[in-house]
């Protein structure tokens, strides 16, 4: 069964710390994991896209990895802000599918003052 | 582009009633997705739209969900009729080329409440 699993459930930092996600999956075969930010009562925003040859992406202050071996990412979030605070969400693409999104739980975070 | 636009942001409604839920999808993607989010179970995909035409209605929960898509901007999910446990949120995205491929773009959502 493809399943993406996240950790931890949620977490509290201080503003200017840093912070790691965790992904795991099962999916295969594998096509491309991304990292969706999803604000309170807003939609998922695409952080990055990577593919099985693509071991690291930065997108300013998050930089998301990929062990495509272990089937381990984790996306680092460094000097957070208070606007960090949200769910991020570790999607898997299928490779044998072109439309089907195996989506994680979430990560939610909260950033405090 | 203004992105993926859904209406309306919110919607409260009694048991049995129908409900409507509509998105306009980025001008030129070709490929449309209405997913329904819940703490429960996240998101789940419901259907899937290529070219206007549906292509995997398999995640529809039941025959009171149906979903068209009559034109290239336009497409709606309807309920009829609506249980409380259709509450969630319900959101429309769209992408440029088959998913897998790139990125999916998100509608702010409709939020759902069914009393």
């Amino acid at each position: 069964k493809n399943q993406v699993e996240q950790s931890p459930q949620s977490l509290i930092i201080l503003e200017g710390k840093n912070c790691t996600l965790q992904c795991n999956y099962t999916v295969s075969p594998f096509s491309n994991l991304r990292w969706y930010k999803q604000d309170t009562g807003r939609g998922p925003v695409s952080l990055t896209i990577m593919t099985f040859s693509e071991n690291t992406k930065s997108n300013g202050r998050y930089t998301a990895t990929l062990d495509a071996d272990t089937k381990q990412s984790s996306l680092h979030i460094t000097a957070s802000q208070l606007s960090d605070s949200a769910s991020y969400i570790c999607v898997v693409s299928l490779g044998s599918n072109d439309y089907k999104l195996s989506f994680g739980a979430g990560t939610t975070v909260t950033v405090r003052a | 582009d203004a992105g993926v636009i859904q209406s309306p942001r919110h919607e409260v409604t009694e048991m049995g009633q129908e409900v409507t839920l509509r998105c306009k999808p980025i001008s030129g993607h070709d490929y449309l997705f209405w997913y329904r989010q819940t703490m429960m179970r996240g998101l789940e995909l419901l259907i899937y739209f290529n070219n206007n035409v549906p292509i995997d209605d398999s995640g529809m929960p039941e025959d009171r969900f149906s979903a068209k898509m009559p034109n290239a901007s336009f497409s709606t999910l309807k309920i009829q009729p609506s249980e409380p446990r259709d509450s969630a949120v319900y959101f429309c995205a769209s992408s440029l080329l088959p998913v897998r491929d790139t990125e999916a773009f998100f509608g702010q959502g409709t939020r759902l409440t069914v009393v």
